[in-house]
This record gives C-alpha cells, sequence and structure tokens, in this order.
C-alpha cells in the first residue's frame, strides 16, 4: 500500500523560481490538501480539494498554485519562490462523506523539504 | 470559523509519569477532533478521534481524550509515559459538513529516564 506519495522529499530553490510539488495517492480519496509546516506554528492549510475539478484555499494561500485534474493527483506549485516559503510541505487526503466514513481523518505523506535561498 | 489552541509549546515528564497535553478548540458547529503524533522527519499519523459518539475516546499506544464540550477542550492523556512517547503531538478540529481540518501549533513530549 503505497498510500500518500510525495515528491521530491527535498529541493533546493533561488529565489523567483518555480517548482511543482508533486502529491499522488491510491486510496480513492475525494479529499486532498496542501499543509506548510513551520517551527513553533503548526500545520497550517495552503489549499484543499473536495474531488477533481475543486479546489479552495485554506489560510495560507498566497503564492502557491493548485489544481485537481484527477482524483488521485494534486499537485501544488510555486510560480515564484520566496525565502518565506522555505517550509516542510506535507499533503494529506481524506474520504468525502459520500463513502460513509468520517470526514476529517488525514492520511498523509511523509513531506517535502524546501529550501528557498 | 475553526481554531485549535494547544497550551505548551513543550511539555516534560519522567518515565512512568502521567501525560497529559491540553487542547482548546472553537467551533460554530458541533465538531470532529482529531490528535496525531508527528515523530522526527515523519509525516503525522492519527492517534485518535472524536466524532460524536463517546465522549471518552481511546487511541492507539495507551493514549485517551475526553470531548468536554461545555469546556470546549478534548486533552489527551496517557497514564504512564515511556520514552518511546517521546514526539510533537497536533490537536485538530474540523466539522460535520466540512473537510477543512485546522491543526493547533503542536506540542513536543519530552520524555526524561
Amino acid at each position: 500500500n503505497a498510500g500518500v506519495t510525495q515528491t521530491p522529499k527535498f529541493q533546493v530553490l533561488k529565489t523567483g523560481q518555480s517548482m511543482t510539488l508533486q502529491c499522488a495517492q491510491d486510496m480513492n480519496h475525494e479529499y486532498m490538501s496542501w499543509y506548510r509546516q513551520d517551527p513553533g506554528m503548526g500545520l497550517r492549510l495552503i489549499h484543499y480539494s473536495v474531488g477533481a475539478g475543486i479546489t479552495d484555499q485554506g489560510e495560507v494561500p498566497n503564492g502557491y498554485n493548485v489544481s485537481r485534474s484527477t482524483t488521485e493527483d494534486f499537485p501544488l506549485r510555486l510560480l515564484s519562490a520566496a525565502p518565506s516559503q522555505t517550509s516542510v510541505y506535507f499533503c494529506a487526503s481524506s474520504y468525502g462523506l459520500a463513502g460513509g466514513r468520517v470526514a476529517g481523518e488525514l492520511f498523509f505523506g511523509e513531506g517535502s523539504r524546501l529550501t528557498v535561498l | 470559523a475553526q481554531s485549535v489552541t494547544q497550551l505548551g509549546s513543550h511539555v516534560s515528564v519522567s518515565e512512568g509519569a502521567l501525560v497529559l497535553l491540553r487542547c482548546n478548540y472553537s467551533s460554530s458547529v458541533p465538531p470532529y477532533l482529531f490528535w496525531y503524533v508527528q515523530y522526527p522527519n515523519q509525516g503525522l499519523q492519527l492517534l485518535l478521534k472524536y466524532t460524536s459518539a463517546a465522549t471518552l475516546v481511546k487511541g492507539i499506544n495507551g493514549f485517551e481524550a475526553e470531548f468536554k464540550k461545555s469546556e470546549t477542550s478534548f486533552h489527551l492523556t496517557k497514564p504512564s509515559a515511556h520514552m518511546s512517547d517521546a514526539a510533537e503531538y497536533f490537536c485538530a478540529v474540523t466539522h460535520t459538513g466540512g473537510f477543512k481540518t485546522i491543526f493547533g501549533a503542536g506540542t513536543r513530549l519530552f520524555v526524561k529516564a
């Protein structure tokens, strides 16, 4: 069982460069989300999606774009990286209400550590 | 709007002592509440969850939490700490109709021999 897979695990960027963090899940989950984790601030929600073709903003969306063309994939794009985006990024997925399960129980990837110089 | 407050960014206990990690939430609708644990250089794992059934919830590794609506609290406890419990613990809230899960800032638990 692969679960939630994130790539790359580590990345170093220069200010102004762009990149995409990949996230894929093989559990047929409706809900997917991206968080960033910074010391003393817990996990903050960047963007989330409740199904293919549907995305919405979380607590800290500025500087990030997402799309959801398939149920399995939810990439996070940084169009012009800034040092303030240095963080550990986590992708998470969850069952939707249609499956009769509890929404909100999240399954996490192992994280992607991004450094912007 | 939902929010979560975890009291104490660091908690230190001796091995065998009681563990108490505090969490208070704010939610305008009935909440689902969660505790997650994160070991170094890993993602988060679900420890336990409250989903409006029993107010006392038992999780993995001997942890439990009690939902107290009147106090808007969901504190995590374990009767006897083990060295392997050293990790960071996160309280989280979502609501019955939603998908946005909001996390607290986390509490790092240290266990002394």
